[in-house]
């Protein structure tokens, strides 16, 4: 299956500010997929990333705040705009494996995002 | 539309115990199901997983199986380790959907 790097790993970030969150995948994937876990909940997803489309965001989810990337069909990032600490959360990439039996999910190990 | 709901956590247990993580979906025609771990301090890994009614989805000692006619996908493990402690994700998506629908995670915590 495809892995995933993902960095920053961590950032504490000033509020006001933005943060950009790095995606790079081993292998091309068609759509890549951007959740946010918020402190002790479960993950919610943000957006799918297309390559040479806007990304497609999901309802509580704006391209202002939230702008994607997707550049080419190993790659995409996330930025989080002009932060406050309610977007302290984990922030994860995700592709599909769609080749069977492998059939499935793989996620980057998060953006572990501190808003001060 | 589609939903995932599980069992409440924390949940804490000794070495050696017996494991049940319930949990039940609420969806139309026939969903693939998923369970993925999260370690401390880690992003998710997929556990397992089952595309139809009645396929069992095994890994680590973990086994799931797809009850259809009950909505459920109960994970078990017969005797768990301290090194099981993480949260727990049940999940569901279509094939050709793409967007996975995740419950609200079960947090397991293992004593020795």
């Amino acid at each position: 299956s495809a892995v995933i790097s993902q960095k920053p790993s961590r950032d504490i970030c000033q509020r006001g500010t933005s943060l950009t969150i790095q995606c790079q995948v081993d292998s091309q994937v068609t759509m890549m997929f951007w959740y946010r876990q918020q402190p002790g909940q479960s993950l919610t997803l943000i957006a799918t990333a297309n390559q040479g489309s806007e990304a497609t965001y999901e309802s509580g989810f704006v391209i202002d705040k939230f702008p994607i990337s997707r550049p080419n069909l190993t790659f995409s990032t996330l930025t989080v705009s002009n932060m406050s600490p309610e977007d302290s959360s984990i922030y994860l990439c995700s592709v599909e494996a769609v080749q069977p039996p492998n059939y499935g999910y793989t996620f980057g190990s998060g953006t572990r995002l501190t808003v001060v | 539309g589609n939903s995932v709901t599980q069992m409440e956590g924390p949940v804490t247990l000794s070495e050696e115990a017996f494991l049940t993580i319930n949990c039940t979906y609420t969806a139309t025609g026939y969903p693939s199901l998923f369970w993925y771990v999260q370690y401390p301090g880690e992003g998710l890994q997929l556990l397992l997983k089952a595309t139809k009614a009645d396929d069992k989805g095994s890994n680590k000692g973990f086994e799931a199986t797809y009850r259809k006619e009950t909505t459920s996908f109960h994970l078990e493990k017969g005797s768990v380790q301290v090194s099981d402690s993480a949260v727990y994700f049940c999940a569901l998506t279509y094939f050709g959907n793409e967007k996975l629908t995740f419950g609200t995670g079960t947090r397991l915590t293992i004593i020795p």
